[in-house]
C-alpha cells in the first residue's frame, strides 16, 4: 500500500511564527486531506486538496501530485493552533482515507 | 455549512456493557465511515457503509462491532460488550463520492470503558 511520511513529528513555535508541515507519499493519491486535532481530541477538517493550492485565512495548503507531496502552511501562529495536524490520503483502488502519524504542534505565548 | 454531528460527545461505561454511538451524516451523502483513535495513536479505519451494507471493514471491526442505518438520517456504531481496550475516540465521516470525494468528519465521541 501507499506509505506516508509526515514531518516534522514535533514542532514548537513562539506565537506569531510561521511554519510548514509536510506529507510525502510513496505513490499517487486520489484524495488528500489535512486535519487539525485540537487538545480536546476533536478532529477539524482543514483542506481537501488532492492537487493545487488552497487558502483559508492564516492557513494554506499545496499538493504537488506529480512529486507526491503536500504542504500545510500556518502563518502568524496562535496558541489556538496547537494540536496534532494529520494528513490523510486514499489511492489506487483503495478509497478509504488512511491517516499519517501526525505532527504535534505546540505554540507558546 | 453542512456538518456531521455525533452524540454523545463523551460516554463512560462499565466493561461488558453495550454502547451505541450515533452519527448524523450530511444529508445527501451516500458513503459512511467509522474511525477510531486510541489515545496517543493514529486515527484508524474501522468500517465503511454504502447502500445499506458494509462495503469494507478492518481487522479491528470484529463480531463485537456492528453498524446500522436505522432510518434515513442516523448512522450508528454498536459495541456489544465493551472491553477496556475499546476506550478511544470514535469518529464518524460521510462522503458524497467514493474514490475522490472529500470525507467530512464529525468531532468525535470519546468512549471511556472502566
Amino acid at each position: 500500500g501507499i506509505q506516508v511520511e509526515q514531518s516534522p513529528p514535533d514542532l514548537i513555535l513562539q506565537e506569531g511564527a510561521n511554519s510548514t508541515l509536510r506529507c510525502n507519499f510513496s505513490d499517487s493519491v486520489n484524495n488528500l486531506q489535512w486535519f487539525h486535532q485540537n487538545p480536546w481530541g476533536q478532529l477539524i477538517n482543514l483542506f481537501y486538496i488532492p492537487s493545487g493550492t488552497k487558502q483559508n485565512g492564516r492557513l494554506s495548503a499545496t499538493t504537488v501530485a506529480t512529486e507526491r507531496y503536500s504542504l500545510l502552511y500556518i502563518s502568524s501562529s496562535q496558541t489556538t493552533d496547537s494540536g496534532v495536524y494529520f494528513c490523510a490520503y486514499s489511492g489506487g483502488s483503495n478509497y478509504k482515507l488512511t491517516f499519517g502519524k501526525g505532527t504535534l504542534l505546540t505554540v507558546n505565548p | 455549512e453542512p456538518e456531521v454531528t455525533q452524540t454523545p460527545s463523551h460516554q463512560v461505561t462499565q466493561m461488558g456493557q453495550e454502547v451505541i454511538l450515533r452519527c448524523v451524516p450530511i444529508s445527501n451523502h451516500l458513503y459512511f465511515y467509522w474511525y477510531r483513535q486510541i489515545l496517543g495513536q493514529k486515527v484508524e479505519f474501522l468500517v465503511s457503509f454504502y447502500n445499506n451494507e458494509i462495503s469494507e471493514k478492518s481487522e479491528i471491526f470484529d463480531d463485537q462491532f456492528s453498524v446500522e442505518r436505522p432510518d434515513g438520517s442516523n448512522f450508528t456504531l454498536k459495541i456489544r460488550s465493551t472491553k477496556l481496550e475499546d476506550s478511544a475516540m470514535y469518529f464518524c465521516a460521510s462522503s458524497g463520492l467514493v474514490l475522490t470525494g472529500e470525507l467530512f468528519f464529525g468531532e468525535g465521541s470519546r468512549l471511556t470503558v472502566l
